[in-house]
């Protein structure tokens, strides 16, 4: 079974138009994250949730609003999408103590 | 906030021999976390091997190990033996007693047979 899963894997758009991905987690996690990394590999977090509850919001465009319908998925909803939003963006989650895991990343292109 | 130094972009080794790769962190926290991520093409994240920073012994997973110096803050990582399937992008990341995770900018490693 898949601890982690997103879906979809790869998201080709064009400019302008709003997309979502979704995330789930079948860990029992509190918490769940949403990170972006560029065509460097930086790893920047986005969005962190702790049962249900935003806990961190970095410097994230507003076009970019996560929902949490329970605890056991985080989704990622993009409005008026632009070309430098092309990234790969990850979820994960983690228990309280210890490491996170990882979904297998969504490759967003935007055309 | 805390920060996680990775000073080499990149590193390569030969197959067989033993490569570190140097992570250092800023923090004024006592408790806290911290791994080493590994990153292949598939881009998968899968974690290699985790610190408790209250445990004064390196941890070590099979070939992998750490070389844990808390007072200087730096957090290394020794791969043994290295293997082709070790080529990979390494990421050092810290996480808080108040549950953040900080990455630092990776390190791509390259295995040369």
């Amino acid at each position: 079974d898949t601890a982690v899963s997103q879906t979809p894997k790869y998201l080709v758009t064009q400019m302008g138009n709003d997309k979502s991905i979704k995330c789930e987690q079948n860990l029992g996690h509190d918490t769940m994250y949403w990170y972006k990394q560029d065509s460097k590999k930086f790893l920047k977090i986005m969005f962190s949730y702790n049962n249900k509850e935003l806990i961190i919001n970095e410097t994230v465009p507003n076009r970019f609003s996560p929902k949490s319908p329970d605890k056991a998925h985080l989704n990622l909803h993009i409005n008026s999408l632009e070309l430098g939003d092309s990234a790969v963006y990850f979820c994960a989650s983690s228990p309280p103590l210890g490491e996170q895991y990882f979904g297998p990343g969504t490759r967003l292109t935007v055309t | 906030a805390q920060t996680v130094t990775q000073s080499q972009p990149e590193m390569s080794v030969q197959e067989a021999e033993t490569v570190t790769l140097s992570c250092t962190y800023d923090t004024s926290e006592s408790d806290y976390y911290l791994f080493w991520y590994k990153q292949p093409p598939s881009r998968q994240m899968i974690l290699v091997i985790r610190q408790e920073a209250y445990k004064q012994q390196n941890a070590t997973e099979n070939r992998f190990s750490v070389n844990f110096q808390k007072a200087a803050k730096s957090f290394s990582l020794k791969i043994s033996d290295s293997q082709l399937g070790d080529a990979a992008m390494y990421f050092c990341a810290y996480r808080s007693a108040g549950n953040q995770f900080y990455f630092g900018t990776g390190t791509s490693l390259t295995v040369i047979p």
